[in-house]
């Protein structure tokens, strides 16, 4: 069961920006680092963000991540339809002691 | 490039146990840095995390699955496998393996998986 909660979907045109929300708690969220996976359904998801703002090896810095207080951000500039995906946010839960994703977010690029 | 491949039957019977293997190729599974963690994404639904485990055996199950999990590594094949027993139709999905990052910096933790395999489908019958 996901315990972050994401808007199930987002869109914008090719070249504009997007944000992705996940919501969570002080136990995880909160206290813990952030990441984010990008999906497309039949492959092995990526990981985009870690760290909360750190861009993992071969993502462009059209992808930025950030955390404040018990949420995350995903931030895509510069929409590409390449782009389109689900995206998952992910994070530890420490009172539960097990990882814990989002409800993930279908990116549209209109 | 480190790579990871589930396998395992597409088709379990309900109340019985679905076994799956993950092999690692281009990384070590016995390198101790990592964690080999399972996942699973029921249709229409987000991923849920069943544990992950070491290559020296220690693992951390979601206890959401109620004692039903079981992981093993296998060092001279280079692999780790899931077990998943009493299975009913809530546990059709697909599953993914993938190799995770533990630790902790300051007063939080970091966990993150940076490399997934593509995910097999197992579906629970009646």
């Amino acid at each position: 069961q996901s315990v972050l909660p994401q808007p199930p979907s987002v869109s914008a045109a090719p070249g504009q920006k997007v944000t992705i929300s996940c919501s969570g708690a002080r136990s995880n969220i909160g206290n813990n680092f952030v990441s984010w996976y990008q999906h497309l359904p039949g492959t092995a998801p990526k990981l985009v963000i870690y760290d909360n703002d750190k861009r993992a090896s071969g993502i462009p810095d059209r992808f930025s991540g950030s955390k404040s207080g018990t949420s995350a951000t995903l931030a895509i500039t510069g929409l590409q339809t390449g782009d389109e995906a689900d995206y998952y946010c992910g994070t530890w839960d420490s009172s539960l002691s097990v990882g814990v994703f989002g409800g993930g977010t279908k990116l549209t690029v209109l | 490039q480190v790579q990871l491949q589930e396998s395992g039957p597409g088709l379990v019977k309900a109340s019985q146990t679905l076994s799956l293997t993950c092999a690692v190729s281009d990384d070590s599974i016995n390198s101790g840095l990592y964690s080999w963690t399972w996942i699973r994404q029921p249709a229409g639904k987000g991923l849920e995390w069943i544990g992950h485990l070491y290559a020296s055996g220690t693992t951390t199950y979601n206890a959401s699955l109620k004692g039903r999990v079981t992981m093993s590594v296998d060092t001279s094949k280079n692999q780790f496998s899931l077990k998943l027993r009493s299975v009913t139709a809530a546990d059709t999905a697909v599953y993914f393996c993938a190799r995770g990052i533990y630790g902790r910096l300051g007063l939080e933790n970091y966990y993150y998986m940076g490399v997934w395999g593509r995910g097999t489908a197992v579906t629970v019958s009646s």
